[in-house]
């Protein structure tokens, strides 16, 4: 199985911030990558395909970046809505997901 | 407009079995390959099992380990979860969910939570 692991699992960040997450993978995967936004109690919404391509109707202050073992999904100025808990999933062989980053209001 | 509604879960003893639903709407049902997750509380999303959009071809997650069978009835776009011989680490929240080509979860339902306690 692939093993996915995020970092950090917290992050503490104010409006305005860019903020940085970081999933690593066990064995190469590619590009076959993606992140979700999960806030509580709702089901997750896939924000990032293919490692870098935005889903439809996602805004432009997410992006992700990476291939092979190493990706990150960056938020370029962090806004009210986006505090939620981000997953990272690797489609490469079946599917596993990352254990989650939730970013909280510093 | 995709609309994915699970049932069939609730409070069930360790041992015992479950069969998951979800009525499936807005989407060519038999063309879709479907997923189940899941997510204990508090905790992360865990993948448990995958189907083709034909029924053909079924995938579990190796924690599953023979106790859950997957499987859809495209005439009814319904598709099932069975899951025998639960312990209660199978306690979560389980959705139902589309498969985008290149296995992204595109759509999910509500879900519906299993406990497993006695």
């Amino acid at each position: 199985d692939i093993q996915m692991t995020q970092s950090p699992s917290t992050l503490s960040a104010s409006v305005g911030d860019r903020v940085t997450i970081t999933c690593r993978a066990s064995q190469s995967i590619s590009s076959w990558l993606a992140w979700y936004q999960q806030k509580p109690g709702k089901a997750p919404n896939l924000l990032i395909y293919k490692a870098s391509s935005l889903e439809s109707g996602v805004p432009s202050r997410f992006s992700g970046s990476g291939s092979g073992t190493e990706f990150t999904l960056t938020i370029s100025s962090l806004q009210p809505d986006d505090f939620a808990t981000y997953y990272c999933q690797q489609c490469n062989t079946y599917l596993s997901f990352g254990g989650g980053t939730k970013v909280e209001i510093k | 407009e995709v609309h994915l509604l699970e049932s069939g879960g609730g409070l069930v003893q360790p041992g015992g079995s479950l069969r998951l639903s979800c009525a499936a709407s807005g989407f060519s049902f038999s063309s879709q390959d479907m997923t189940w997750v899941r997510q204990a509380p508090g905790k992360g999303l865990e993948w448990v099992s995958g189907i083709s959009g034909s029924g053909g071809s079924t995938y579990y997650a190796g924690f599953v380990k023979g106790r859950c069978t997957i499987s859809r009835d495209n005439s009814r776009n319904t598709l099932y979860l069975q899951m025998n011989t639960l312990r209660a680490e199978d306690t979560a929240v389980y959705y139902c969910a589309t498969l985008t080509s290149g296995w992204y979860v595109g759509y999910w339902g509500q879900g519906t939570l299993v406990t497993v306690s006695s």
